[in-house]
């Protein structure tokens, strides 16, 4: 079976930072582009970033570029997002997405900037 | 950036109507789409992958059709556990962007 577990959101001041994990099992980690999309309260769904197999490849929304960086580690089967110079927009819960003919999304973990 | 127009935003249908869900690209996407189901406070449920492909394990009564910009998400026969708010996706392209969702209520 799939799993896709998020960790490591919680509440965090303005300008601050928060490393968020996805840890994975039921599938070949090592061969899979993997995501992070983001969802603010009552809001739609964002995407925010997305990273190749071997990690050598990445792209961002516009809305995170220069802030936040995707990285994974696939002895580990976990992919990371370090957000950096959080802002009060950035809250919202981020669900760790992958893709291999359907999509499969993680519970998703709250992320909450305020002061 | 590729827009998703979903219409309607909002729809009220029967128990046992059938209740269809419309999604528009602003560029053709050939057939690189995906419907979510997203009930409230759960993570979203893939159930449309290709545009026109049953996710594992979502029952046969949604279906997918569409190609190029003009895409649809059918649901056979509305049932009580429905309801939820329905996005599409477009993955053709980055950045991968979503539709605005359509909230299904029953009448």
């Amino acid at each position: 079976e799939v799993q896709l577990v998020e960790s490591g959101g919680g509440l965090v001041q303005p300008g601050g930072s928060l490393r968020l994990s996805c840890t994975t099992s039921g599938f070949t980690f090592s061969s899979t582009w993997m995501h992070w999309v983001r969802q603010a309260p009552g809001k739609g769904l964002v995407w925010v970033s997305r990273i190749n197999t071997d990690g050598s490849s990445t792209s961002y929304a516009d809305s995170v570029k220069g802030r936040f960086t995707i990285s994974r580690d696939s002895a580990e089967n976990t992919m990371y997002l370090q957000m950096n110079s959080l802002r009060d927009e950035d809250t919202a819960v981020y669900y760790c997405v992958r893709y291999n003919s359907g999509w499969y999304w993680g519970q998703g973990t709250l992320v909450t900037v305020s002061s | 950036d590729i827009q998703m127009t979903q219409s309607p935003s909002s729809l009220s249908a029967s128990v046992g109507d059938r209740v269809t869900i419309t999604c528009r690209a602003s560029q053709g996407i050939n057939n690189y789409l995906a419907w979510f189901q997203q009930k409230p406070g759960k993570a979203p449920k893939s159930l449309i992958y290709a545009a026109s492909n049953l996710q594992s394990g979502v029952p046969s009564k949604f279906s997918g059709s569409g190609s190029g910009t003009d895409f649809t998400l059918t649901i056979s026969s509305l049932q009580p556990e429905d309801i939820a708010t329905y996005y599409c996706q477009q993955y053709k392209t980055y950045p991968l962007t979503f539709g605005g969702g359509t909230k299904v209520e029953i009448k």
